[in-house]
């Protein structure tokens, strides 16, 4: 199983208020990833950090921010919470560059109420 | 556009039976496809990966195969336990960048009932 760990694993909040969904792994993997994911629907990449102060854009436009001040961790942040991104937030981590195996962490599951 | 396309949606077996989940793809230039199982609630865990050059992979139970020429590939799995239930997701990922972009397919959804 991989060293990839997600807190919380789940969360209920109130609409307008700030959440961080963090996010550690121990291998020293260089690039991270933010995935989102509905029920039944494919995973889609929000953010992804090829290393330490690199952060990027993913395919599906998100209200979230990240950052990437160590290695190892790689927090999503919403500064105001909306129904709209009650989803399940997952993050991986791989070796290096090119088609090489994701890891993935338990998820987060996210409800805005 | 690159997609992947999984089928069928849902599939309920009885336990010990074997089944055949589908995955087709428009992914290029293609670099390598994998299988991924996730567990409700959990992260994919990847149980199988094929490039180019390779036409079938297994991993204990399941068996992968990959036609490039056609762009399918089928995830086979033999005397099915209830630990099988789960979705599972084929995972492409093209050459075409630096980052390795993966394409994800939306899963089958497999129970496997006692």
């Amino acid at each position: 199983e991989a060293d990839i760990y997600q807190t919380p694993r789940y969360l209920v909040i109130g609409t307008g208020k700030k959440i961080t969904l963090e996010c550690s792994q121990t291998m020293g993997h260089d690039k991270m990833y933010w995935y989102q994911q509905d029920p039944g629907m494919e995973l889609h990449l929000i953010h992804y950090s090829y290393g330490v102060n690199s952060t990027e854009k993913g395919d599906l436009s998100s209200e979230s921010t990240v950052s990437r001040i160590r290695t190892e961790h790689f927090p999503l942040t919403l500064e105001s919470a909306r129904p709209s991104h009650t989803s399940q937030y997952l993050c991986a981590s791989s070796e290096r560059t090119g088609g090489e195996t994701q890891y993935f962490g338990p998820g987060t599951r996210l409800l805005v109420l | 556009k690159n997609q992947v396309e999984q089928s069928p949606q849902s599939l309920i077996i009885l336990e010990g039976k074997n089944c055949t989940l589908q995955c087709n793809y428009t992914v290029s230039p293609f670099s390598n496809l994998r299988w991924y199982k996730q567990d409700t609630g959990r992260g994919p865990v990847s149980l199988t990966i094929m490039t180019f050059s390779e036409n079938t992979k297994s991993n204990g139970r399941y068996t992968a195969t990959l036609d490039a020429d056609t762009k399918q590939s089928s995830l086979h799995i033999t005397a099915s336990q209830l630990s099988d239930s789960a979705s599972y997701i084929c995972v492409v990922s093209d050459r075409g960048s630096t980052l390795g972009r993966l394409y994800f397919g939306r899963g089958t959804q497999l129970t496997v009932w006692p």
